[in-house]
Protein backbone atom coordinates (compact mmCIF):
# COMPACT_ATOMS: atom_id res chain seq x y z
CA UNK A 1 0.00 0.00 0.00
CA UNK A 2 1.06 3.53 -0.82
CA UNK A 3 1.92 5.82 2.38
CA UNK A 4 0.39 9.05 2.68
CA UNK A 5 2.24 11.24 4.98
CA UNK A 6 0.96 14.79 5.85
CA UNK A 7 2.33 17.53 8.10
CA UNK A 8 1.81 19.52 10.23
CA UNK A 9 -0.55 17.36 12.34
CA UNK A 10 -2.22 20.47 13.57
CA UNK A 11 -1.87 23.82 12.89
CA UNK A 12 -2.47 27.26 14.39
CA UNK A 13 -3.94 30.14 11.81
CA UNK A 14 -5.68 33.67 12.07
CA UNK A 15 -8.53 34.92 10.20
CA UNK A 16 -6.55 36.25 6.56
CA UNK A 17 -3.58 34.11 6.94
CA UNK A 18 -2.22 32.06 4.27
CA UNK A 19 -1.48 28.13 5.29
CA UNK A 20 0.47 25.53 3.41
CA UNK A 21 -0.03 21.97 4.02
CA UNK A 22 1.63 19.57 2.82
CA UNK A 23 1.43 15.76 1.34
CA UNK A 24 3.80 13.35 0.88
CA UNK A 25 3.33 9.88 -0.63
CA UNK A 26 5.81 6.60 -0.23
CA UNK A 27 6.30 6.50 -3.75
CA UNK A 28 5.78 8.07 -6.77
CA UNK A 29 1.90 8.60 -7.64
CA UNK A 30 1.78 11.10 -10.51
CA UNK A 31 -0.75 13.92 -10.20
CA UNK A 32 -3.28 10.65 -8.94
CA UNK A 33 -3.91 13.22 -5.16
CA UNK A 34 -7.21 14.54 -4.05
CA UNK A 35 -7.92 17.24 -1.09
CA UNK A 36 -10.36 16.67 1.22
CA UNK A 37 -11.91 19.37 4.01
CA UNK A 38 -14.06 17.50 6.99
CA UNK A 39 -15.35 19.72 9.47
CA UNK A 40 -16.73 17.89 12.93
CA UNK A 41 -19.81 15.61 12.68
CA UNK A 42 -19.93 16.14 8.82
CA UNK A 43 -18.86 13.94 5.66
CA UNK A 44 -15.86 15.05 3.76
CA UNK A 45 -15.87 17.56 1.13
CA UNK A 46 -13.62 17.30 -2.45
CA UNK A 47 -11.24 20.20 -2.42
CA UNK A 48 -8.54 19.40 -5.21
CA UNK A 49 -8.25 16.47 -7.23
CA UNK A 50 -5.98 15.48 -9.89
CA UNK A 51 -3.37 17.61 -7.59
CA UNK A 52 -4.39 20.87 -8.79
CA UNK A 53 -8.12 21.04 -9.85
CA UNK A 54 -10.31 22.55 -7.88
CA UNK A 55 -13.24 21.03 -7.54
CA UNK A 56 -16.58 22.78 -9.07
CA UNK A 57 -17.87 25.14 -6.11
CA UNK A 58 -14.67 25.32 -3.94
CA UNK A 59 -13.64 28.77 -3.58
CA UNK A 60 -10.58 29.75 -5.68
CA UNK A 61 -8.71 30.85 -2.05
CA UNK A 62 -7.67 26.85 -1.83
CA UNK A 63 -5.21 25.63 -4.18
CA UNK A 64 -2.89 22.50 -4.97
CA UNK A 65 -0.09 21.73 -6.11
CA UNK A 66 2.95 19.17 -6.45
CA UNK A 67 3.14 15.78 -8.58
CA UNK A 68 5.50 12.74 -7.81
CA UNK A 69 5.39 12.29 -4.42
CA UNK A 70 5.63 15.84 -2.74
CA UNK A 71 2.19 17.59 -2.86
CA UNK A 72 0.87 21.36 -1.07
CA UNK A 73 -2.95 22.45 -0.29
CA UNK A 74 -2.69 26.20 -0.26
CA UNK A 75 -5.38 28.37 1.75
CA UNK A 76 -4.35 31.90 0.18
CA UNK A 77 -6.44 33.99 2.83
CA UNK A 78 -8.12 31.95 5.73
CA UNK A 79 -12.00 32.60 6.46
CA UNK A 80 -13.59 31.51 9.18
CA UNK A 81 -15.30 28.51 7.66
CA UNK A 82 -11.93 27.22 6.70
CA UNK A 83 -11.12 26.27 9.82
CA UNK A 84 -11.25 22.03 9.68
CA UNK A 85 -9.24 19.11 9.61
CA UNK A 86 -7.91 18.22 6.03
CA UNK A 87 -6.69 15.07 4.48
CA UNK A 88 -4.80 13.76 0.88
CA UNK A 89 -5.60 10.62 -0.60
CA UNK A 90 -3.66 9.14 -3.39
CA UNK A 91 -5.98 7.58 -6.23
CA UNK A 92 -3.05 6.35 -8.25
CA UNK A 93 -3.08 2.83 -7.39
CA UNK A 94 -5.60 -0.08 -5.29
CA UNK A 95 -6.17 1.00 -2.15
CA UNK A 96 -6.79 3.99 -1.98
CA UNK A 97 -5.16 5.74 0.85
CA UNK A 98 -5.86 8.58 2.91
CA UNK A 99 -3.14 10.67 5.20
CA UNK A 100 -3.70 10.68 8.65
CA UNK A 101 -4.93 14.42 8.74
CA UNK A 102 -4.11 18.04 9.55
CA UNK A 103 -5.86 20.06 11.98
CA UNK A 104 -6.49 23.89 11.07
CA UNK A 105 -7.28 25.46 13.99
CA UNK A 106 -7.58 29.02 15.17
CA UNK A 107 -5.17 31.01 16.93
CA UNK B 1 -28.11 16.62 -7.86
CA UNK B 2 -26.05 13.81 -6.41
CA UNK B 3 -27.48 12.42 -2.99
CA UNK B 4 -26.42 9.27 -1.15
CA UNK B 5 -27.36 7.98 2.10
CA UNK B 6 -26.44 5.27 4.27
CA UNK B 7 -28.74 2.79 6.33
CA UNK B 8 -28.33 -0.13 8.47
CA UNK B 9 -27.94 -0.98 12.36
CA UNK B 10 -26.43 1.42 14.42
CA UNK B 11 -25.23 -1.53 17.15
CA UNK B 12 -24.43 -4.88 16.02
CA UNK B 13 -22.37 -7.51 18.57
CA UNK B 14 -19.12 -8.91 18.11
CA UNK B 15 -19.02 -11.68 15.53
CA UNK B 16 -22.34 -10.50 13.77
CA UNK B 17 -22.19 -9.46 9.92
CA UNK B 18 -22.77 -6.14 9.34
CA UNK B 19 -24.94 -4.95 6.18
CA UNK B 20 -24.88 -1.61 5.29
CA UNK B 21 -27.09 0.01 2.45
CA UNK B 22 -26.41 2.86 0.20
CA UNK B 23 -28.97 4.50 -1.82
CA UNK B 24 -28.73 6.97 -4.18
CA UNK B 25 -30.14 9.43 -6.55
CA UNK B 26 -28.67 11.89 -9.44
CA UNK B 27 -26.75 9.40 -11.28
CA UNK B 28 -26.87 5.87 -12.36
CA UNK B 29 -24.77 3.31 -11.70
CA UNK B 30 -24.84 1.71 -14.86
CA UNK B 31 -22.88 5.14 -16.36
CA UNK B 32 -19.64 4.02 -17.92
CA UNK B 33 -16.51 5.06 -15.59
CA UNK B 34 -18.89 5.83 -12.59
CA UNK B 35 -18.35 3.79 -9.30
CA UNK B 36 -19.61 3.96 -5.66
CA UNK B 37 -17.55 3.42 -2.41
CA UNK B 38 -17.31 3.13 1.31
CA UNK B 39 -14.68 4.40 3.55
CA UNK B 40 -15.22 4.54 7.66
CA UNK B 41 -14.06 6.76 10.02
CA UNK B 42 -13.41 5.88 13.84
CA UNK B 43 -14.16 8.08 16.11
CA UNK B 44 -11.94 10.90 16.42
CA UNK B 45 -9.47 8.61 13.50
CA UNK B 46 -8.26 8.99 10.02
CA UNK B 47 -10.37 7.92 6.92
CA UNK B 48 -10.21 4.38 6.09
CA UNK B 49 -11.06 3.37 2.33
CA UNK B 50 -13.17 0.05 2.22
CA UNK B 51 -14.68 -0.74 -0.89
CA UNK B 52 -15.23 0.28 -4.06
CA UNK B 53 -17.69 -0.70 -6.85
CA UNK B 54 -17.61 0.29 -10.56
CA UNK B 55 -20.77 0.43 -12.75
CA UNK B 56 -19.48 -2.62 -14.95
CA UNK B 57 -19.26 -4.40 -11.77
CA UNK B 58 -15.43 -4.72 -11.03
CA UNK B 59 -14.95 -4.46 -7.38
CA UNK B 60 -12.35 -3.69 -5.18
CA UNK B 61 -11.27 -4.40 -1.91
CA UNK B 62 -9.25 -2.90 1.28
CA UNK B 63 -6.40 -6.08 1.25
CA UNK B 64 -6.81 -5.56 5.05
CA UNK B 65 -10.08 -6.75 5.14
CA UNK B 66 -11.24 -8.29 1.95
CA UNK B 67 -11.95 -11.72 3.76
CA UNK B 68 -14.28 -9.91 5.41
CA UNK B 69 -16.19 -7.57 3.14
CA UNK B 70 -18.45 -8.06 0.36
CA UNK B 71 -19.64 -4.98 -1.97
CA UNK B 72 -22.74 -5.82 -4.24
CA UNK B 73 -24.95 -3.14 -6.64
CA UNK B 74 -28.71 -3.56 -7.48
CA UNK B 75 -28.78 -1.07 -10.54
CA UNK B 76 -32.43 -1.02 -10.57
CA UNK B 77 -32.79 0.00 -6.97
CA UNK B 78 -29.69 2.62 -7.24
CA UNK B 79 -28.04 1.08 -3.90
CA UNK B 80 -24.70 -0.27 -3.37
CA UNK B 81 -24.32 -2.65 -0.58
CA UNK B 82 -21.17 -3.62 1.47
CA UNK B 83 -21.68 -6.57 4.24
CA UNK B 84 -18.87 -7.23 6.73
CA UNK B 85 -18.29 -9.90 8.45
CA UNK B 86 -16.65 -11.12 12.19
CA UNK B 87 -17.27 -7.93 13.56
CA UNK B 88 -15.31 -6.31 16.01
CA UNK B 89 -15.24 -3.42 18.93
CA UNK B 90 -12.55 -2.10 16.42
CA UNK B 91 -14.53 -1.72 13.88
CA UNK B 92 -16.71 0.61 15.27
CA UNK B 93 -16.63 4.23 13.34
CA UNK B 94 -19.03 6.26 11.14
CA UNK B 95 -19.07 4.54 7.90
CA UNK B 96 -19.54 6.15 4.43
CA UNK B 97 -20.71 5.69 0.92
CA UNK B 98 -19.45 8.06 -1.61
CA UNK B 99 -19.40 8.70 -5.59
CA UNK B 100 -16.54 7.82 -7.76
CA UNK B 101 -16.48 9.72 -10.65
CA UNK B 102 -14.76 8.88 -14.26
CA UNK B 103 -12.48 5.87 -13.68
CA UNK B 104 -10.81 7.05 -10.39
CA UNK B 105 -11.32 6.57 -7.29
CA UNK B 106 -11.46 9.35 -5.73
CA UNK B 107 -14.74 10.44 -4.05
CA UNK B 108 -16.72 13.66 -4.94
CA UNK B 109 -20.24 13.32 -3.54
CA UNK B 110 -20.41 11.63 0.04
CA UNK B 111 -23.24 10.51 2.10
CA UNK B 112 -24.06 12.22 5.45
CA UNK B 113 -22.43 8.74 7.43
CA UNK B 114 -23.71 6.37 9.81
CA UNK B 115 -22.23 5.54 13.05
CA UNK B 116 -21.60 2.10 14.10
CA UNK B 117 -20.88 0.78 17.32
CA UNK B 118 -20.04 -2.30 17.99
CA UNK B 119 -20.46 -3.78 21.40
CA UNK B 120 -21.85 -6.69 23.05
Amino acid sequence: DIQMTQSPSSVSASVGDRVTITCRASQGISSWLAWYQQKPGKAPKLLIYAASSLQSGVPSRFSGSGSGTDFTLTISSLQPEDFATYYCQQANSFPPTFGQGTKLEIK
Amino acid sequence: QITLKESGPTLVKPTQTLTLTCTFSGFSLSTSGVGVGWIRQPPGKALEWLALIYWDDDKRYSPSLKSRLTITKDTSKNQVVLTMTNMDPVDTATYYCAHSPGWSSYFDYWGQGTLVTVSS
